[in-house]
Parts: structure tokens; C-alpha cells; sequence
């Protein structure tokens, strides 16, 4: 039974560059969240996606975006890079909005 | 005021001592709550949720006072592999979006 699975583990981007990072939830999960974790401090609530739709969405800027597929797979986009976007960037799965999350290994994101 | 807070450590301990973290949250109306592990450049897993009347999980104790809006994570007999930053998660009533704390580092020495 796979867990969360998230593409690529590393990457580095030149400022004002776009990316775009994959997650595929653990079976049986059909909501997919994604967060940004810089050093030292805790996950932040990018949004979350049900039903192929953004539920809810953190303090972020429009530059970032998001998509879930119909099998619940899930990609989160990033436009126009800073340098403050460097982090590791989590997706998180579960069976449900509400329920508890399990979260993919991460991609680390550098910004040069 | 931050939704969720932690004291950020470290907390530095030697083996088989007991040691405690307190996370306070804002939102009175906050009704899931839960203790993550994040080892080093890892992502975080599930450690316990934390029940109204208190759970224990080996040794591991998770407590929770509605009142003073706080949650605690009791470890005792700490091992080397305890090492790691426990993050304290709330869930606000009706968002369904888990909300972090910034972690609390915990360094076990022999």
C-alpha cells in the first residue's frame, strides 16, 4: 500500500522561473493538501483539493496554483519565483476533508 | 497572537529523563488536535492524537485543557531515537484545515 508520493525530491529554480510539483495521495485518500515548510519553522497551508476543486485556500499569493486530477492526484504551481519561495514544500493526503493528514516525503525547492 | 504556539527549544535531555511541551492555540472553537514528528530534513508523521480525557500511548502522554486552551506531550524514559521536533497541530472547528505549530526540538544525550 503505497503512501504519499511526491515529485521531484529536489529542485532548484532561477528567480522568476515557474514550477510545477506533483503529489500522488495514499490509496483510498481522495483530498490532497499542500504546505510550505521553510527552515526552522512550522507547515503553512498553501490549500487544500476535494472533489477536483480548491476548498480552501492559506495566505498565499495567486502565484501559487493547484489542480487535482480525477484520479486525486494533485500538482502545485509556482510562477514567477522568489527567492523566499526556497522550502520544502509537503503534500499532505487523507480520506476526506477533516480527517487525519498524512504527509508525502516533500520537494525541496531552491530559488536562485 | 499566533493560531498555534510552541516553545521553540531545544529541549536537551539525557537518556531516560521525562520532559514536557505545551502548545497553546487561540481559537476556542478548535476541535481536533494531534502531536506530529518531523525528524531532520523529513517530512512530518502522525505521533498521537490528543482525546479530551487524555491518551497515552506507550510513553507517550498527550493531554488536553480546553480552559486554558493548551495541549501537552509528556515523554518519559527518553531514548536517543526521541530526538526530533514535535509539532503541535489544531484543527479549527469547521475549516478542516490542520494548522502548525513551529515545532519543538527535542535533543536526547547519552
Amino acid at each position: 500500500d503505497a503512501g504519499v508520493t511526491q515529485s521531484p525530491t529536489h529542485l532548484i529554480k532561477t528567480r522568476g522561473q515557474q514550477v510545477t510539483l506533483r503529489c500522488s495521495p495514499k490509496s483510498g485518500h481522495d483530498t490532497v493538501s499542500w504546505y510550505q515548510q521553510a527552515l526552522g519553522q512550522g507547515p503553512q497551508f498553501i490549500f487544500q483539493y476535494y472533489e477536483e476543486e480548491e476548498r480552501q485556500r492559506g495566505n498565499f499569493p495567486d502565484r501559487f496554483s493547484g489542480h487535482q486530477f480525477p484520479n486525486y492526484s494533485s500538482e502545485l504551481n509556482v510562477n514567477a519565483l522568489l527567492l523566499g519561495d526556497s522550502a520544502l514544500y509537503l503534500c499532505a493526503s487523507s480520506s476526506g476533508p477533516g480527517n487525519t493528514i498524512y504527509f508525502g516525503e516533500g520537494s525541496w525547492l531552491t530559488v536562485v | 497572537r499566533k493560531e498555534v504556539e510552541q516553545d521553540p527549544g531545544p529541549f536537551n535531555v539525557p537518556e531516560g529523563a521525562t520532559v514536557a511541551f505545551n502548545c497553546t492555540y487561540s481559537n476556542s472553537a478548535s476541535q481536533s488536535f494531534f502531536w506530529y514528528r518531523q525528524d531532520c530534513r523529513k517530512e512530518p508523521k502522525l505521533l498521537m492524537s490528543v482525546y479530551s480525557s487524555g491518551n497515552e500511548d506507550g510513553r507517550f502522554t498527550a493531554q488536553l485543557n480546553r480552559a486554558s486552551q493548551y495541549i501537552s506531550l509528556l515523554i518519559r524514559d527518553s531514548k536517543l531515537s526521541d530526538s526530533a521536533t514535535y509539532l503541535c497541530v489544531v484543527n479549527k472547528g469547521g475549516s478542516y484545515i490542520p494548522t502548525f505549530g513551529r515545532g519543538t526540538s527535542l535533543i536526547v544525550h547519552p
